[in-house]
């Protein structure tokens, strides 16, 4: 079974310019969560999908974050304009219903924006 | 407001030491604590969690303790060995409109010296 994929592995970008991550979950699975942490602190929930459905995006920074998961298969995670603040390790994860407390995550993305 | 706290930040082991990690928790109704283990360039990996209604759980070298009326728990590594070299993250969950979602500490560097 392959696992969370999560494209690009690295991204540096400048102050103000847009950048897409891309999760792809486990293939079967309906729930797909978006992380992100910081240097040097918590790992922090942004958002859950079910399917195509956002069940939760309570941990959205601000309006410069924008998640999609068109069809309930892959997820895309853009920020525009980027901010220097939004420089993390941001990481997908997938899991097969809501009752499953496991997560799979992916490697994530590192992001830097200089 | 940090809902989980996690100590020490960074911790170095001789082989065939134990390692302790603790981590403290104010939200009474969360239900589920997983540890994740993360090696340099991967996603955490869940390597053993507990539910509040058992005092410790044991699999192989790694063993969670869970103090409910202190609202703490910790992970022990027996043995530890320099391939359990990695960062720790405790969490906590509850079930919260749909969504299983993790409230993470931040972090343990764990080092084991061959």
């Amino acid at each position: 079974e392959a696992g969370v994929t999560q494209f690009p592995s690295h991204s540096v970008i400048e102050k103000g310019q847009t950048v897409t991550l891309r999760c792809d979950p486990i293939s079967g699975h309906d729930n797909l969560y978006w992380y992100r942490r910081v240097m040097g602190k918590e790992i922090k929930f942004l958002l859950h999908f079910v399917k195509e459905s956002k069940q939760d995006e309570s941990g959205m920074p601000n309006n410069r974050f924008l998640a999609e998961r068109t069809g309930g298969t892959y997820s895309t995670l853009k920020v525009q304009p980027a901010e220097l603040e939004d420089s993390g390790v941001y990481f997908c994860a997938s899991s097969q219903d809501t009752n499953n407390y496991g997560y799979t995550f992916g490697s994530g993305t590192r992001l830097t924006v200089v | 407001q940090q809902q989980v706290k996690q100590s020490p930040q960074s911790l170095i082991v001789q082989k065939g030491g134990i390692s302790i990690i603790n981590c403290a928790y104010e939200n009474t109704a969360f239900d589920y604590f997983p540890w994740y283990q993360q090696f340099p360039g991967k996603g955490p990996a869940l390597l053993i969690a507990i539910r509040p209604d058992v005092s410790e759980k044991k699999e192989g070298r790694f063993t969670i303790s869970f103090n409910k009326s202190a609202k703490q728990f910790s992970l022990h590594i027996m043995d530890s060995q320099p391939g359990d070299s990695a960062t720790y993250f405790c969490a906590a969950s509850r079930r919260t409109g749909g969504t299983y979602k993790y409230i993470f500490g931040t972090g343990t560097r764990l080092k084991v010296l061959a």
